[in-house]
């Protein structure tokens, strides 16, 4: 393990469900994402928390809503879902700083099928 | 919009080889980095290299180093003397340098990694 985990690894669930996913970070970094990653597809960048500023992808449907309690949490809640949403969904942290080159630091990934 | 393509999806080594992954990006920025990253399966995604555009020298770490050619927007990984723990997912991205929002790294595909026996 790095220093980010998320939980669950592995999620089943119906398109009408609610579930969440849970990412944390105890590196002291101040920024946290949620990637999609799709089989072939580049990784997908959904959300952004940094210095509590979200950022994020207008193309990231409703279904999908994130929250991010303090630097160390990071949630992703999942509401009617279709199967196309079946995918990793990978948390990461870093230290934001005012230049690109800080590093990610990724979680293990919630693997996610949505029947 | 910065875009980073893969042409390789998948390669395999016979081990104690050389390898090398193919990238290349499209941007107008003049500042930014370039990662390497390594997802081995059912693992995490770990970092492998880094490559700042202002820098000529190209970087290594042991065993692994980077063609970068700037004017040529190509940004190549090689994996000397390959190892069976090298078998993974290799992921390319990009990062623009400028100060202010920079937290989208953009990633290719990836290139999966078979390394032989």
């Amino acid at each position: 393990e790095t220093g980010v985990t998320q939980t669950p690894r592995h999620l089943v669930m119906g398109m009408t469900n609610k579930k969440s996913l849970k990412c944390e970070q105890h590196l002291g970094h101040n920024a946290m994402y949620w990637y999609k990653q799709s089989a072939k597809k580049p990784l997908e960048l959904m959300f952004v928390y940094s210095l509590e500023e979200r950022v994020e992808n207008n193309s990231v449907p409703s279904r999908f809503s994130p929250e991010c309690p303090n630097s160390s949490h990071l949630f992703l809640h999942l509401h009617t879902l279709q199967p196309e949403d079946s995918a990793l969904y990978l948390c990461a942290s870093s230290r934001k700083t005012s230049g690109g080159a800080n590093v990610l630091t990724f979680g293990a990934g919630s693997r996610l099928t949505v029947l | 919009a910065q875009t980073v393509t893969q042409s390789q999806p998948e390669m395999s080594v016979q081990e104690a080889e050389t390898v090398t992954l193919s990238c290349t990006y499209d941007t107008s920025e003049s500042d930014y980095y370039l990662f390497w990253y390594k997802q081995p399966p059912s693992r995490q995604m770990i970092l492998v290299i880094r490559q700042e555009a202002y820098k000529q020298q190209n970087a290594t770490e042991n065993r692994f180093s980077v063609n970068f050619q700037k004017a040529a927007k190509s940004f190549s990984l090689k994996i000397s003397d390959s190892q069976l723990g090298d078998a993974a997912m290799y992921f390319c991205a990009y990062r623009r340098g400028l100060v202010g929002n920079n937290n989208d790294m953009r990633f290719g595909a990836g290139t999966r990694l078979t390394v032989k026996p």
